[in-house]
């Protein structure tokens, strides 16, 4: 079955730095893969998607890279904030259509002044 | 536009007991989707629709219904409470027309 991977621990980085969050997947081969941003009590929100034929997508201080020969996508943020601070959840598009999402357990990245 | 609303926002239920989570959209999307989010782990999806009249199971169905009569509105019952269902629970809403999925605030659940 379809498997994605986030690091589980906390990534704690300073202000400034660069944050970059992994999402590996198996058993797949999908059309796309989004990336979406969580904070405690609230929905996932929406920041990129990417698709199979493109290797990197940048949205102001963010970047996607996409490497289906790897399975694995990376999520950088540069010139982190402390407002960055947040859960980063990655989302493979599933099998059987509708835009059916199959997401990832995210990873919580904290950022220090 | 409002997105996508939810409610409630926070319910206790005893074991054994119904209810219903409301979703609706103002987006006039096409497809929604009912998740549930566990600690530590990702979103499971429940059920799923593609339009007015239009349901079908997810990947963790069991012990939720569905409906679907209108657009706007996609409402997830609980028929029989169990502990299992503590949870919160996310509905998202999407265009056919694009992927990005728009969600709702959540609904968080306890069942004693």
């Amino acid at each position: 079955s379809q498997k994605i991977e986030q690091n589980s621990e906390a990534l704690n980085i300073q202000e400034g730095k660069t944050a970059t969050l992994t999402c590996n997947y198996t058993n797949y081969s999908p059309a796309y893969l989004q990336w979406y941003r969580q904070d405690p009590g609230r929905g996932p929100v929406f920041l990129l998607l990417i698709r199979e034929n493109e290797k990197e997508k940048r949205k102001e201080r963010l970047k996607v890279t996409f490497d289906t020969t790897l399975k694995q996508s990376l999520f950088h943020i540069t010139a982190s904030q402390p407002a960055d601070s947040a859960t980063y959840l990655c989302a493979l598009d599933g099998s059987g259509g509708y835009n059916k999402l199959i997401f990832g357990a995210g990873t919580r990245l904290a950022v220090h002044p | 536009n409002a997105g996508v609303t939810q409610t409630p926002k926070f319910r206790i239920l005893k074991i054994g007991q119904s209810m219903t989570l409301q979703c609706t959209q103002d987006m006039n999307h096409n497809y929604m989707y009912w998740y549930r989010q566990d600690p530590g782990m990702g979103l499971k999806l429940i059920y799923y629709s593609v339009g007015a009249g239009i349901t079908d199971k997810g990947e963790v169905p069991n012990g939720y219904n569905v409906s679907r009569s209108t657009t706007e509105d996609f409402p997830l019952r609980l028929e029989l409470a169990a502990p299992s269902q503590t949870s919160v629970y996310f509905c998202a809403s999407v265009s056919h027309q694009k992927e990005t999925q728009y969600f709702g605030p959540g609904t968080r659940l306890l069942v004693l």
